[in-house]
């Protein structure tokens, strides 16, 4: 069955210093995407970046990358440069090829502190 | 501005009535869907669909209804008999996902609170 699960419920970093974000995943399916999303206290989802399990860089998008360790089946993110707004949840995503759905990670609170 | 509105933000509701959650979006995708979200929990797929006229239960379905008539639009009905209504529901969208791996966008969400 398909799983994300993160570990850190909640994370403090000083402003300016990187942060690691952890996400692993249980799947079978050699075919699956994975997703990160950025939740401000405003509730919306914002869409960060995106890996396809065949893609053999890793994705990057501005300060925002991918750390995918596809024999460690996990997906963290990397945000470099810490910024006071980027104090939100962040949450892990992953759909299967066969599998219209996304499954969701719990989610980890960032708190970027000045 | 292409995007994803939904309406109320804010929606109170008194235990055994049904209320309808508003989703139109204009970007122009064939998918639509509904998630729920509690404290501390990811979400939680509640209806999808790919198509006008069409749609497929996530799974948490049950004391949901959901149309779509137009492409535009998708609105979520919360019965009476769903039995803890009370939650923050989120309305996304995305090209047709058969055709590849797309990011959904998602609306401002709909908090909605039964007493």
């Amino acid at each position: 069955a398909q799983k994300i699960t993160q570990t850190q419920p909640g994370m403090f970093v000083q402003e300016k210093e990187a942060v690691t974000l952890d996400c692993t995943y249980d799947t079978s399916d050699q075919s699956y995407g994975l997703f990160w999303y950025k939740q401000p206290s405003s509730g919306e989802m914002i869409f960060l970046i995106y890996q396809g399990s065949y893609d053999e860089q890793n994705a990057t998008e501005g300060r925002y990358s991918l750390n995918f360790q596809k024999a460690r089946k996990s997906a963290n993110l990397v945000i470099s440069a810490s910024q006071l707004g980027d104090s939100a949840m962040y949450f892990c995503a992953m759909r299967e090829r066969s599998n219209y759905q996304l499954i969701w990670g719990a989610g980890t609170k960032l708190i970027i502190k000045p | 501005d292409g995007g994803i509105t939904q309406s109320p933000k804010y929606l109170f509701r008194k235990e055994g009535q049904n209320v309808t959650l508003s989703c139109e979006q204009n970007l122009n995708h064939d998918a639509m869907y509904w998630y729920r979200q509690d404290p501390g929990q990811g979400l939680r797929l509640i209806y999808y669909s790919q198509i006008v006229n069409d749609f497929q239960k996530g799974d948490i379905a049950e004391g949901y209804s959901v149309s779509r008539e137009k492409k535009e639009s998708f609105p979520l009905t919360v019965t009476s008999a769903q039995k803890n209504p009370t939650a923050f529901y989120l309305c996304a969208s995305s090209i047709n996902p058969g055709t590849g791996w797309f990011e959904q966008y998602f609306g401002p969400g709909t908090r909605l609170t039964v007493t």
